[in-house]
């Protein structure tokens, strides 16, 4: 059966701090995705990126990055030089290649940033 | 502009009450979900549909119903059988193959039983 599990509640920073948010999966199929979403308090989400099984680079765009590693079933976020308008609840998400479909997300970790 | 439509953004409903909420989009995307957030269980999966005239339920469909007659619109309704019915409901939709696309989503519909 999939899992997401994002063990961080919530995560408070100063404006400019660098900040991480685990997340750690659980699949037996050895096809996935992986995904991170922003939720800001408007409500809806926004997707930020997916990752495949079979690709493990770590990918960065602008001040976010990801780290993708399979041997501890983790694809964690950092977002580098945090800014006020990081601040909204981020969730990753998982989707088995044999769901089909099927994206299952985990509990969220609300980040928010000081000024 | 395309997108995710949900109406109505805020719904009340008297305990015993079925209550149906809508969702259309104009993306031309097979894929359609309903997901349900309460506050620290994050998203829960509701029902999903990948064709029209197709849908699965997910890990929360008791006391839920949906059906997909059009691709472009996947109405959730929230029968008296959910026994706790108020929360945040959200709407997505993908491309085919939809486990491999992103989710684009609506801006919700929050529901309140008095």
């Amino acid at each position: 059966a999939q899992k997401v599990t994002q063990a961080q509640t919530e995560i408070s920073v100063v404006e400019k701090e660098d900040v991480t948010l685990d997340c750690v999966y659980e699949t037996r199929d050895t096809t996935y995705y992986l995904f991170w979403y922003k939720q800001p308090p408007s409500g809806e989400l926004v997707f930020l990126i997916r990752r495949n099984s079979f690709d493990e680079q770590n990918e960065i765009s602008g001040r976010y990055s990801w780290n993708f590693q399979k041997s501890t079933s983790s694809f964690n976020f950092t977002i580098t030089a945090s800014q006020v308008v990081d601040s909204a609840v981020y969730f990753c998400a998982l989707s088995e290649r044999s769901s089909a479909s099927k994206i299952i997300f985990g509990s969220g970790t609300r980040l928010s940033i000081r000024p | 502009d395309g997108g995710i439509t949900q109406s109505p953004k805020y719904l009340f409903r008297k305990e015993g009450q079925n209550v149906t909420l809508s969702c259309e989009q104009n993306l031309n995307h097979d894929a359609m979900y309903w997901y349900r957030q309460d506050p620290g269980q994050g998203l829960r999966l509701i029902y999903y549909s990948q064709i029209v005239n197709d849908f699965q339920k997910g890990d929360i469909a008791e006391g839920y119903s949906v059906s997909r007659e059009k691709k472009e619109s996947f109405p959730l309704t929230v029968t008296s059988a959910q026994k706790n019915p108020t929360a945040f409901y959200l709407c997505a939709s993908s491309i085919p193959t939809g486990n491999t696309g992103e989710l684009f989503f609506g801006e919700g519909s929050r529901l309140t039983v008095l």
